[in-house]
This record gives C-alpha cells, sequence and structure tokens, in this order.
C-alpha cells in the first residue's frame, strides 16, 4: 500500500517555464513532508520541507504548496532551468516516528 | 557536503552468499538509515539506527540485519542474499530527531546472481 504517491512517472518543460511537482498521501497523520532531487549514480539531496502548519514554503526558485484537506502537496520550480533535470522524490513523514515514507519519483526533463 | 561513505561502490555476488555494505560518516549525526531504491517503488526504509546499539526496523527489513557499534559505521548485512536484493542501497545521516534533512551517501548498486 502506498501511502505517498507521485503519479506522474516524467515530466518534460521547456526553460524559462514553471514546472509543477505533484505528491499525494493517504495518511492524515502525517504532518512533515520533504522533496528531494536525485541525479544519476548520486545519492537524494534535500530541497525543501513543509509542516503541516504552514500551506506554503519558498525557497528561490522552488516553492512547495501543501493541501491538507485533499492530501496533496506540489512543487513548484520557477523558472525551470536544464540544471533541474533530475528525479524529484517527495517523503511524508508521522509524529513521534524517524521513519520517512518517499514518493516513486517524477523524473523532470527541462528543455533548453 | 556532509561526510558520509559507502564501501563498496558496486558488487555482484551470488545467490545465497553473505554480504555486508558499509556506512560510514564523519559528521558524529546520532541518526542513520539503510534504503533501498528499487523502479516503481522510489525508497523504501529498511532500518535505522538511533544511537550506538540502537536499531529498528523499517518498512521492508525481512532478509536484512544491521550493526551500529560505534557512531560512525553502520553495516547492512545481508545473510543469503536473494535475487529480489538486486538494488541500489542508499545509506543516510541526520543530526536530530525528524531533522529538517537526510543526507544521503553516494549509493551502492548491489546486484545477486
Amino acid at each position: 500500500d502506498q501511502q505517498v504517491k507521485q503519479n506522474s512517472p516524467s515530466l518534460s518543460v521547456q526553460e524559462g517555464r514553471i514546472s509543477i511537482l505533484n505528491c499525494d498521501y493517504t495518511n492524515s497523520m502525517f504532518d512533515y513532508f520533504l522533496w528531494y532531487k536525485k541525479y544519476p549514480a548520486e545519492g537524494p539531496t534535500f530541497l525543501i520541507s513543509i509542516s503541516s502548519i504552514k500551506d506554503k514554503n519558498e525557497d528561490g526558485r522552488f516553492t512547495v504548496f501543501l493541501n491538507k484537506s485533499a492530501k496533496h502537496l506540489s512543487l513548484h520550480i520557477v523558472p525551470s532551468q536544464p540544471g533541474d533535470s533530475a528525479v524529484y522524490f517527495c517523503a511524508a513523514s508521522r509524529p513521534g516516528t524517524y521513519k520517512y515514507i518517499f514518493g516513486t519519483g517524477t523524473r523532470l526533463k527541462v528543455l533548453a | 557536503d556532509a561526510g558520509i561513505t559507502q564501501s563498496p561502490r558496486h558488487k555482484v555476488t551470488e545467490t545465497g552468499t553473505p554480504v555486508t555494505l558499509r556506512c560510514h560518516q564523519t559528521e558524529n549525526h546520532r541518526y542513520m538509515y539503510w534504503y533501498r531504491q528499487d523502479p516503481g517503488h522510489g525508497l523504501r526504509l529498511i532500518h535505522y539506527s538511533y544511537g550506538v546499539k540502537d536499531t529498528d526496523k523499517g518498512e521492508v527489513s525481512d532478509g536484512y540485519s544491521v550493526s551500529r557499534s560505534k557512531t560512525e559505521d553502520f553495516l547492512l548485512t545481508l545473510e543469503s542474499a536473494t535475487s529480489s536484493q538486486t538494488s541500489v542501497y542508499f545509506c543516510a545521516i541526520s543530526p536530530t530527531f525528524r531533522s529538517d534533512e537526510q543526507f544521503f551517501g553516494p549509493g551502492t548498486r548491489l546486484t545477486v546472481l
């Protein structure tokens, strides 16, 4: 049972445009969410996080939106750059646990 | 970059043989994790450690054991490797409980024939 879902395995976007990556979750107990970026042959690197007490968090070109009622979060990248081409994972955790549940990832390709 | 290394980086082994993967950190972080990454499954937690000699199971712990005898090393052992354990294995570390981020190692690609 996949508690964190990324239903789009891939996404292509033109350079300079907005990239929107989506993530859905099923467990209403999740209260902390993260996005990671992964390049080939490297480990994932942290990108941005959001707590359930917020509905938006920004860091430069990256913004994460959280819709708790819909159990949905999205990552916006504006403007998209070719160096953003990577696999993006969302992850979620519940209170009182060290564990993160990861989604299956979305491969973003930014076309020059 | 956080000081975290994994060894070996690549390994090919045969079904039924024991395999040990090593994760070494120089950051003195308390929490260490082992994940596997497979197509269609993303990253799944195998085991984690919240201190020396303190470990617990993750989502997919069957067939794996871990040990942490000192802060800097976290070992993942496949007692008798199976083809279903062919995967890319990532170690991660974090400094605090529910840290804002986990720092991942470069990964170990394991192939079980």
